[in-house]
């Protein structure tokens, strides 16, 4: 059981958009910054935004991130078939002095 | 380009040792905390340990408190990671990630590609 609480699944059509949620605590999500990684099949996990909403150099504004309370959110707006993969959620926590995961999201492109 | 390389993983039994290294390259290594993130085969992500830039502050999951160690060498701009009194739940990709930043906030990038650590008799 994961600290951070998302989807197991979402899947949209091409062109679509997707949001994905990451549900916390006040512990956690409620007093620290957000990151979202992506995980293609085979590889290791890509840093997509970080600080709630900044995005790294190389990551396209189709990708966003933002935080409400204790839970934030992954949108993906103009989907394509190669952003199939697992998206993560990350936080520190302050009860548990540790960095915590959400399990994970896949993302199906039907 | 920075590149992080991890090696040292392999078969190994219950209750033995294992080191693993990560060597760290297109960057001021000593400028960075540094961390250790597994992943259990078709599981999601764990962190595991993280060290800051000078080794004043170590953390670690509860999961391998008091059997791992973290540490750094940098003028070998490598981090390692330690492993003992190993169990099968240990078993995972075990992967090196730098912070983002230079102010530690527990955000990463990039990971390095990871190197896979089995447990089992």
């Amino acid at each position: 059981q994961s600290v951070l609480t998302q989807p197991p699944s979402v899947s949209a059509a091409p062109g679509q958009k997707v949001t994905i949620s990451c549900s916390g605590s006040s512990s956690n999500i409620g007093n620290n910054y957000i990151s979202w990684y992506q995980q293609l099949p085979g590889t290791a996990p890509k840093l997509l935004i970080y600080e709630n909403n900044h995005r790294p150099s190389g990551i396209p504004d189709r990708i966003s991130g933002s935080k409400s309370g204790t839970s934030g959110t992954l949108g993906i707006t103009g989907l394509q078939t190669g952003d199939e993969a697992d998206y993560y959620c990350a936080t520190w926590d302050n009860r548990l002095s540790a960095v915590v995961f959400g399990g994970g999201t896949k993302l199906t492109v039907l | 380009e920075v590149q992080l390389v991890e090696s040292g993983g392999g078969l190994v039994q219950p209750g033995r040792s294992l080191r693993l290294s990560c060597a760290a390259s297109g960057f001021t290594f000593d400028d960075y905390a540094m961390h250790w993130v597994r992943q259990a085969p078709g599981k999601g992500l764990e962190w595991v340990s993280g060290i800051s830039l000078n080794s004043g502050i170590i953390g670690y999951a509860d999961s391998v408190k008091g059997r791992f160690i973290i540490s750094r060498d940098n003028a070998k701009n490598s981090l390692y990671l330690q492993m003992n009194s190993l169990r099968p739940e240990d078993t995972a990709f075990y992967y090196c990630a730098k912070e983002s930043q230079r102010l530690v906030s527990f955000q990463f990038d990039p990971w390095g590609q990871g190197t896979l650590v089995t447990v089992s008799s």
